[in-house]
């Protein structure tokens, strides 16, 4: 089975400080890779996707992630934080084979100081 | 449009109720999901349902069974349920079969269920 690491539980910053969340996953097959955002009170929202080429992927909101494979990481960065970025943050993975079934980090708790 | 509806958005109910939670898309999706998600943690799978056939049951207890009338409608019946249940339902939609297993899954908002 495919685990996914997130390493970062809460993370706290400034406005205007740039942000990187770590994922990591476990699995050796071909992947898709995910990041799921969900601000407080509200559902889960995708904010972007890898499934092949360019290894850097622009997301929603100014968000970005870059899939490094010698290194089974999908990391999410943003220059700029800003309040409104406040939220739990899920990487997700799901290979490609099939069964639909995707595969959740624990989450990061972002809050943003304004 | 990527939009999945869940309704109700609270329920809360007694041990020896029944009650169903519905989940809707017009996505033309054919593959449907439920998740349960507790609080501060991610979801988790519980049943996959592909062109209407249930696919995938993560062990869960039986006092939780899905069905799905069609190809737009997921519903969850509860019936016996537990304290222990009381979390945040959510519903899913991807389109399965799309080449090189490109699928996303796009959640609804949720139904919190409390048991009392």
């Amino acid at each position: 089975a495919q685990s996914v690491s997130q390493h970062n539980h809460h993370v706290i910053l400034s406005e205007a400080a740039s942000l990187e969340l770590g994922c990591n996953y476990s699995y050796g097959g071909t992947v898709n890779l995910f990041w799921y955002v969900q601000y407080p009170g509200q559902h889960l929202q995708l904010l972007l996707k890898y499934f092949s080429g360019d290894p850097l992927v622009k997301g929603i909101k100014g968000f970005e992630a870059e899939f490094i494979k010698s290194k089974f990481s999908f990391n999410l960065r943003k220059p700029s934080v800003q309040w409104s970025d406040t939220a739990e943050y899920f990487c997700a993975v799901n290979d490609i084979t099939g069964a639909n079934n995707l595969f959740f980090g624990t989450g990061t708790r972002l809050t943003v100081i304004p | 449009d990527t939009e999945v509806t869940q309704t109700p958005k609270h329920l809360v109910m007694g041990m020896t109720n029944k009650k169903s939670l519905k989940c809707e898309q017009h996505m033309g999706h054919r593959a449907m999901y439920w998740y349960k998600q507790k609080a501060k943690k991610p979801p988790e799978l519980m049943f996959v349902y592909s062109y209407e056939k249930l696919s995938i049951n993560e062990s869960v207890p039986s006092r939780f069974s899905p069905e799905c009338p069609n190809s737009s409608l997921l519903n969850l019946h509860l019936h016996a349920l537990q304290p222990e249940d009381s979390a945040l339902y959510l519903c899913a939609s991807s389109s399965p079969g799309v080449a090189g297993g490109r699928e996303t899954q796009y959640f609804g908002p949720g139904t919190r269920l409390l048991v009392l």
